[in-house]
């Protein structure tokens, strides 16, 4: 069964620093999305991506947060400096058609930053 | 706005009895309407979707949910919970023009033998 791979599993980094989460959607879906679930909190939307731009994001999304579809099958969240506030889980998700069909969602990467 | 409610922060059940998992949303239109499961340390896994037709809908695992307009409800019920259900569940809504989905706050399932 085609599933939504991520990695790393789990990432450790120091506040400052950049970091670039990893994913491969299902291959034949076209839009992708990015959520974070901080520690005991709910799933929160962060952005979407579609033909090659952002469709939607959210607040949280701000200037330090880039997404990227580097070649035809990774597709990436970078974080420019991250701070405490960042440490969460990932989440990458992809549909095969817009937004609220059914997305599939990869195992998540687990972001600490110390 | 959209937004999605669980009322419910943990329930406790034994094993082998019913279980329902309480879920309100708020939304204009007609709701594109998810159950979620997540196992501590993994992913989220799909249970089942209501997008339109009939108000009930089956799930894998075993699971069902009847979406109510009349209550904006979309509750989750298994007749019968196994050990291995424990896990974290969330509702979520989506809508027919945007990108995103929203998620409740989650509701932890506990299992007791």
């Amino acid at each position: 069964e085609p599933e939504v791979t991520q990695t790393p599993s789990h990432q450790v980094t120091q506040m400052g620093q950049e970091v670039i989460l990893r994913c491969v959607p299902i291959s034949n879906h076209l839009y992708f999305y990015w959520y974070r679930q901080i520690l005991g909190q709910k799933v929160e939307f962060l952005v979407s991506f579609y033909n090659n731009e952002i469709s939607e994001k959210s607040e949280i999304f701000d200037d330090q947060f880039s997404v990227e579809r580097p070649d035809g099958s990774n597709f990436t969240l970078k974080i420019r400096s991250t701070k405490l506030e960042d440490s969460a889980m990932y989440f990458c998700a992809s549909s095969e058609v817009r937004g609220n069909t059914e997305a599939f969602f990869g195992q998540g990467t687990r972001l600490t930053v110390v | 706005a959209q937004s999605v409610t669980q009322p419910d922060i943990h329930i406790t059940v034994s094993e082998g009895a019913s279980l329902e998992l309480r879920c309100n949303y708020s939304y204009g239109a007609t709701p594109y309407l998810f159950w979620y499961v997540q196992s501590p340390g993994q992913g989220l896994q799909l249970l089942l979707k209501y997008f339109s037709g009939d108000t009930l809908v089956q799930g894998i695992k075993g699971f069902e949910a009847e979406f109510k307009r009349s209550q904006s409800s979309f509750n989750l019920r298994k007749p019968s919970v196994h050990w291995s259900d424990a896990a974290e569940y969330f509702c979520a809504v989506g809508n027919t023009g945007g990108f995103k989905t929203i998620f409740g706050a989650g509701t932890r399932l506990f299992v007791k033998a």
